[in-house]
């Protein structure tokens, strides 16, 4: 089983309509973020939280909003989706000790008509 | 603000050539350095980090080195293979950036095709 398991992996949806993304990690790390990834723009931070009760905006938050509901889960957010916010997502953990290296998920694929 | 700078793609080469990928970066302080590896359908996986000048990380036949000097990482592996074949991403990690110390920060990617 993957480390760090997001679902779901591929999802179409609609414009406005509310989509939330999951993610659940078993290497008992600190620190879970979230990013998107787009062709030709690399991966920009969403959100992420150093532990439960702290969560930080990224780059590009606007328009989504998450939640670390344990240490294990963070969830990401579409209130209202919209095209633009087609894209690949990806979560993300790491050891609050280690010096950088971080844990990626497999991705979730959104798409927004 | 902390940046980093890679080659764009995308690059294609024969099987057994040398690869270089250039990346340079923009940091205040001394950042750690790395390179993250995502192959067709998969999420990104560390290939190799440096936390310190003249360091040299190393993986999988990929080597980089930590130059200060001229703020810089390349990655360079001497004899590609088809299962070379990914998406490549520099990244550095500044210590101390407010309350976001640690985070990564992401070049835009460079793709390689690799052909038998």
């Amino acid at each position: 089983d993957a480390d760090v398991t997001q679902t779901p992996r591929n999802r179409i949806t609609k414009t406005g309509k509310r989509i939330m993304l999951e993610c659940s990690q078993t290497k008992g790390h600190d620190r879970m973020y979230w990013y998107r990834q787009d062709p030709g723009l690399g991966l920009r931070l969403i959100y992420y939280s150093f532990d439960v009760k702290d969560i930080n905006k990224g780059e590009i938050s606007d328009g989504y909003s998450v939640s670390r509901q344990a240490q294990a889960k963070f969830s990401l957010s579409l209130e209202s989706a919209i095209p633009n916010q087609t894209a690949l997502y990806f979560c993300a953990t790491k050891d609050s000790a280690n010096t950088g290296e971080l844990f990626f998920g497999e991705g979730s694929r959104l798409t927004v008509l | 603000g902390n940046s980093v700078t890679q080659m764009e793609g995308p690059v294609t080469l024969s099987e057994e050539a040398f690869l270089t990928i250039n990346c340079t970066y923009t940091a205040t302080g001394y950042p750690s350095l790395f390179w993250y590896v995502q192959y067709p359908g998969e999420g990104l996986q560390l290939l190799l980090k440096a936390t310190k000048a003249d360091d040299k990380g190393s993986n999988k036949g990929f080597e980089a080195t930590y130059r200060k000097e001229t703020t810089s990482f390349h990655l360079e592996k001497g004899s590609v293979q088809v299962s070379d074949s990914a998406v490549y991403f520099c990244a550095l990690s500044a210590r101390y950036t407010g309350g976001s110390q640690g985070n990564l920060i992401f070049g835009k990617g460079t793709k390689l095709s690799v052909k038998p």
